[in-house]
């Protein structure tokens, strides 16, 4: 089994400015990877970012990067030069054999304009 | 635009009533799940399906009953549900079950807000 831990239940950023989401997790498995997924008003559960977890170098996804400390199991979200449209639930996570996907408590950012 | 399309966006439905909530992905995926997901919290794993069968059921009541007539379509079919089932219901997909196949993340639907009275 896999545990999921987002410590900051709210944050909020100004508007182009950066914000960084921690998350921690805990797993006994070899094979697995990690994700960031955002949740608007809309409520469309939308992916981020992922990140395998063999792979030493962190992803990039234009403003959003990670910072995957593997020996710690630390996973945090950098969004850069941040948007209104970037206020929204984020949702870190783990998935490994069989796919099950474990979910974090949720960070939600409120973005100042 | 989803790719995973749900119906309806919205129901509400009394304690003896019998509904069902629908969802469609047209991506050629493999494995399709049903969350339950209350306000403010993550998604919970409810069921999930892979090639059509049943793989995973998180303990869920019986008053949900899932169904999956092929490889687009999943079914909630929802029968004496309680006041507490009220939640948002979110159908996911993924191209298949297993992170052996690395690009499989899961691709969600708007979900269906479910009030019971």
């Amino acid at each position: 089994a896999q545990t999921v831990t987002q410590s900051q239940p709210e944050m909020s950023v100004q508007e182009a400015e950066t914000v960084t989401l921690s998350c921690t997790y805990d797993t006994s498995e070899s094979d697995y990877y990690l994700f960031w997924y955002k949740q608007p008003p809309s409520r469309q559960m939308i992916l981020v970012i992922r990140q395998e977890a063999y792979k030493q170098q962190n992803a990039t996804e234009n403003r959003f990067s990670v910072n995957f400390q593997k020996a710690a199991k630390s996973f945090s979200l950098k969004i850069s030069d941040s948007q209104l449209g970037d206020a929204a639930m984020y949702f870190c996570g783990a998935v490994s054999t069989g796919n099950q996907f474990y979910f974090g408590t949720g960070t939600s950012l409120t973005v100042i304009p | 635009d989803t790719e995973v399309t749900q119906t309806p966006k919205h129901l509400v439905m009394g304690m003896t009533n019998k509904k069902s909530l629908k969802c469609e992905q047209h991506m050629g995926h493999r494995a399709m799940y049903w969350y339950k997901q209350k306000a403010k919290k993550p998604p919970e794993l409810m069921f999930v399906y892979s090639y059509e069968k049943l793989s995973i059921n998180e303990s869920v009541p019986s008053r949900f009953s899932p169904e999956c007539p092929n490889s687009s379509l999943l079914n909630l079919h929802l029968h004496a549900l309680q006041p507490e089932d009220s939640a948002l219901y979110l159908c996911a997909s993924s191209q298949v079950l297993g992170v052996g196949f690395r690009d499989s993340p899961l691709h969600f639907g708007n979900g269906t807000r479910l009030t019971v009275t």
